[in-house]
């Protein structure tokens, strides 16, 4: 069974610039959660995304947004790029209508580098 | 407010020892808690997690981990450490009067020597 994938693996812009990144949850899996890991900051939550409606939003300013797909794929949107961005963005998928007790299966990542 | 607190950046083994990887967690609600391991240039990979039931809780890769109300901890254990443990761990509290919001710790950086 494939796991959670996430594209680009790694991913530069410079300051300004809008960023788009993708994951792709594990078949069957329709809650999609998007987390950013930044030096020495550990895990936020940003984003949560169920049957293609937003349910839950991360302490982030708006620039963060995102959109689930049909497929339940996801994509999440970082507009007017600044430094502090840069981080490791980790996509988790869990199963329908995740409850409480569902566990995260996490993607390897995407880095991204704002310069 | 959910929190969870790992009170180690840093855990030194010998290959061979035991070694504990300790998680504190504050939620209003029933806690539901799990661990988590992170490899270098990697995503996080499950280990295990509580939910009810028995306190001691069995996972991937010969971890476990003991649920202890009393002092609201969730420590992570293994009997003896291999080198290949050598990892980033987060411990993570899932509460309902969060929006079942997933918080993480800040990781425990557990480091084991031959």
């Amino acid at each position: 069974e494939a796991g959670v994938t996430q594209s680009p693996t790694h991913l530069i812009k410079t300051r300004g610039q809008q960023a788009t990144l993708r994951c792709s949850p594990i078949s069957g899996h329709t809650s999609v959660y998007w987390y950013q890991q930044a030096l020495g900051l550990g895990l936020q939550f940003l984003l949560w995304y169920d049957e293609g409606e937003e349910r839950n939003r991360g302490n982030f300013p708006p620039r963060f947004s995102g959109r689930q797909f049909p497929n339940y794929s996801s994509e999440l949107n970082v507009n007017a790029l600044e430094l502090e961005d840069s981080a490791l963005y980790l996509c988790a998928s869990s199963a329908r209508l995740a409850g409480i007790t569902d566990t995260q299966y996490f993607g390897p990542g995407t880095r991204l580098t704002v310069l | 407010a959910q929190s969870v607190a790992q009170p180690e950046d840093q855990v030194n083994v010998a290959e061979g020892n035991p070694l504990t990887v300790k998680c504190t967690y504050s939620v209003s609600g029933n806690p539901y808690l799990f661990w988590y391991v992170q490899y270098p240039n990697r995503g996080l990979q499950f280990l295990l997690k509580y939910i009810t039931g028995d306190n001691l809780v069995k996972g991937s890769y010969g971890f476990e981990a003991e649920f202890n109300k009393s002092q609201t901890s969730f420590h992570l254990k293994k009997p003896s450490a291999l080198v290949s443990d050598s990892a980033l761990y987060f411990c993570a509290v899932r509460d309902k009067a969060n929006n079942n919001d997933m918080r993480f710790g800040a990781g425990t950086r557990l480091t084991v020597k031959p």
